[in-house]
């Protein structure tokens, strides 16, 4: 079975500079989430989603970032316009069935913003 | 959720028995212990979780205390690829079950 893929692995943009991130989640799971990783802490919940519908975006910075999961299945996470510390890592991970079951991530995406 | 307490870093022969430690003394009665792994580059990897009863499959044990309060993930038989952070986490049901991740005990396993 395939994992989540998430593309690219690493993207370098200057700052002011808009970026978006993909991530395809494991067949048939219907919760999807990003997090956010800086360097030496875990990860961050931005957003989670249930089918198409974000349930728990409230760590999300809005002013900058947006995500959107059309027909509840793939979903993109963007940043426009960048700044220097959104420098991190974007984590995606996938859930079968709600909050309570395993959460399964991705590779991440690197971002450096220069 | 509540908050768990992890050794910042940890050193383990490989082929001997990993032992991380987690605290975790405002943990509830619904509340899971549940425990993770991020490799270097790569994105974090389940473990194991648990109530209250001890738990073992093909990776690791977890063996929580009697009141819960504290916990110890075990990788029996550690190897180079063992090397990572492991976070410990505190888990609980419904819509606020949130996976909330520390800074984790970065574990080496070493020749």
């Amino acid at each position: 079975e395939a994992g989540v893929v998430q593309s690219p692995r690493y993207k370098i943009i200057e700052k002011k500079q808009p970026v978006a991130f993909w991530c395809n989640p494991i067949s048939g799971h219907n919760t999807l989430y990003w997090y956010l990783q800086n360097l030496g802490q875990g990860p961050e919940l931005l957003i989670r989603y249930e089918n198409e519908e974000a349930v728990d975006d409230s760590q999300l910075p809005k002013d900058r970032f947006s995500a959107e999961r059309l027909k509840g299945v793939d979903s993109t996470l963007k940043i426009q316009p960048a700044e220097l510390g959104d420098s991190a890592v974007y984590l995606c991970a996938s859930s079968p069935v709600g909050l309570t079951e395993t959460q399964y991530f991705g590779p991440g995406t690197r971002l450096l913003v220069l | 959720d509540a908050k768990t307490t992890q050794p910042t870093s940890m050193d383990c022969a490989e082929g001997r028995a990993a032992n991380l430690p987690c605290n975790h003394s405002t943990i509830s009665g619904n509340e899971y212990v549940y425990w993770y792994r991020q490799i270097h580059s790569q994105g974090p990897q389940y473990i194991i979780h648990g109530l209250k009863n001890n738990e073992t499959n093909e990776m690791a044990s977890l063996i929580i205390t009697e009141d819960r309060k504290s916990s110890t993930l075990i990788l029996p038989h550690a190897t180079l690829r063992d090397t990572a952070v492991y976070y410990c986490i505190v888990r609980g049901t419904g819509t606020a079950s949130k996976l909330t991740f520390g800074t984790g005990t970065r574990l080496q396993v070493t020749l």
